[in-house]
């Protein structure tokens, strides 16, 4: 069974780069059965998709958000993190970390509990 | 940009039946979009119900089902039950690696 954990900065200041990690249990983020994605929701609103890694370190990101970050992952730890520059309020969310099926488009099995960043001075 | 739209809200009556849709602003949907659909509860991480348009997660009761509705994609709870009263998300594959979720319904069982 995956398990996921965020962590990470739970303030961040406006124009900083918002840093999160993953940690992955149970499984290994070498393997090439999973994608590993960043998902976010502000408060009250709706998810939104934010990106993915594989396993071999390709990585596809929302257009919207394509300039500003980057996930990769850290296989000595077993994690995988997220930057985003360039914050602004609007930045402020939940954060959650989501394993994906690779064989099977669409399906993200396993989510952390998520965690929340606020962007604010 | 493209937008995935959803019902706003719903309410359905114990024991009733609810459908909710997932649109696409460019397209139609189709079975090529791989739609899911996600269940949440506030506080809650979402919860896998239905991928690939119709196969149920592990362990989701068989009164959720998915499918394609006229163009778009469809999440039917037949027989519900109080502790349906969630947030409910569609994701949509747009081909590359991207996905995109839907805005979201909130379904009300009273």
């Amino acid at each position: 069974q995956g398990q996921l954990q965020e962590s990470g900065p739970g303030l961040v200041k406006p124009s900083q780069t918002l840093s999160l990690t993953c940690t992955v249990s149970g499984g290994s983020v070498t393997s090439g059965s999973f994608y590993w994605n960043w998902i976010r929701q502000p408060a009250g609103k709706g998810l939104e998709w934010i990106g993915r890694v594989y396993s071999s370190g390709s990585t596809n990101y929302n257009p919207s958000l394509k300039s500003r970050v980057s996930i990769s992952l850290d296989t000595s730890k077993n994690q995988l993190s997220l930057k985003l520059s360039s914050v602004t309020a609007a930045d402020t969310a939940v954060y959650y970390c989501a394993r994906e099926v690779a064989a099977t488009t669409s399906l993200f099995d396993y989510w952390g509990q998520g965690t929340l960043v606020t962007v604010s001075s | 940009q493209t937008v995935v739209t959803q019902e706003p809200s719903f309410s359905v009556s114990p024991g009733g039946t609810v459908t909710l849709t997932c649109g696409l602003s460019s397209a139609s949907v189709s079975t090529t979009h791989y739609p899911s659909w996600y269940q949440q509860t506030p506080g809650q991480a979402p919860r896998t119900l239905i991928y690939t348009t119709n196969i149920r997660s592990s362990g989701v009761p068989d009164r959720f089902s998915g499918s394609i509705l006229g163009n778009k994609a469809a999440l039917t709870i037949t027989g519900a039950q109080a502790d349906d009263e969630s947030d409910y998300y569609c994701v949509l594959y747009l081909g590359s690696g991207i996905y995109v979720f839907g805005t979201g319904t909130k379904v009300t069982v009273l």
